[in-house]
């Protein structure tokens, strides 16, 4: 079955631009967790989308948001983009109980 | 808030050598998760233990998970150069999010 596939790859942004990013999980998987990687601060919760409804968020301020479609797809948003939002972006669905996340191959945001 | 601990974070060895790679939190957790990290992509599930003291082995790959379920650990018995990348330990409990550890970055010199 096909793996999740996040949209675009790579992209670079000016700061105080916004960004949408695009994620299509594995068939069948409801929830979506979105994390940004760092080489300083490792994997860094999101928020996690299950059924459309945010059911969980992390710590990080107000311009970061998301949502999910009735078809599973997600995307998140981040506005008004300062240089420290460089990282890479990793969305992961999974489909339940104790399985493990399948991870797409990231988004690498680089604001210059 | 959950933290898990990994250590060493970076490791480079000689083709061939033993390794073991350590993950620790002061918390509980009712599964813990291995994954691998190549560059340029997203992290690869290699195990989920959910049991305290179980052991699952996958070809060279040892893992444990302690009694109390607040330890892992991973062993790689006789590394090769495919084994080279960013090994990350995350712990699970319910519906909450993941917690990942920083990694150790693996280098296994031919």
């Amino acid at each position: 079955k096909a793996g999740v596939t996040q949209t675009p790859r790579y992209l670079i942004k000016t700061r105080g631009q916004q960004v949408t990013l695009s994620c299509s999980p594995i068939s069948g998987h409801r929830s979506v967790s979105w994390y940004q990687q760092t080489p300083g601060q490792g994997l860094q919760f999101l928020f996690e989308y299950f059924s459309e409804t945010q059911r969980n968020k992390g710590n990080f301020p107000g311009r970061f948001s998301g949502r999910q479609f009735s078809n599973s797809r997600s995307e998140m948003n981040v506005s008004t983009l300062e240089l420290g939002d460089s990282a890479l972006y990793l969305c992961a669905s999974r489909g339940g109980g104790f399985y493990g996340y399948t991870f797409g191959s990231g988004t690498r945001l680089t604001v210059v | 808030t959950q933290l898990l601990e990994q250590s060493p974070q970076f490791l480079s060895i000689q083709e061939g050598e033993n390794l073991t790679v350590y993950c620790n939190s002061s918390s509980v957790f009712s599964s813990l998760q291995w994954y691998r990290q190549e560059p340029g992509e997203g992290p690869v599930l290699l195990v989920t233990v959910v049991t305290g003291g179980e052991v699952k082995k996958l070809k060279r790959l040892t893992f444990q998970f302690g009694d109390a379920r607040k330890d892992s650990s991973l062993h790689i018995t006789a590394a090769q150069p495919g084994d080279t990348g960013l090994y990350l330990c995350a712990g699970g409990s319910g519906n909450t999010p993941l917690v990942f550890g920083k990694g150790t970055r693996l280098s296994v010199i031919a």
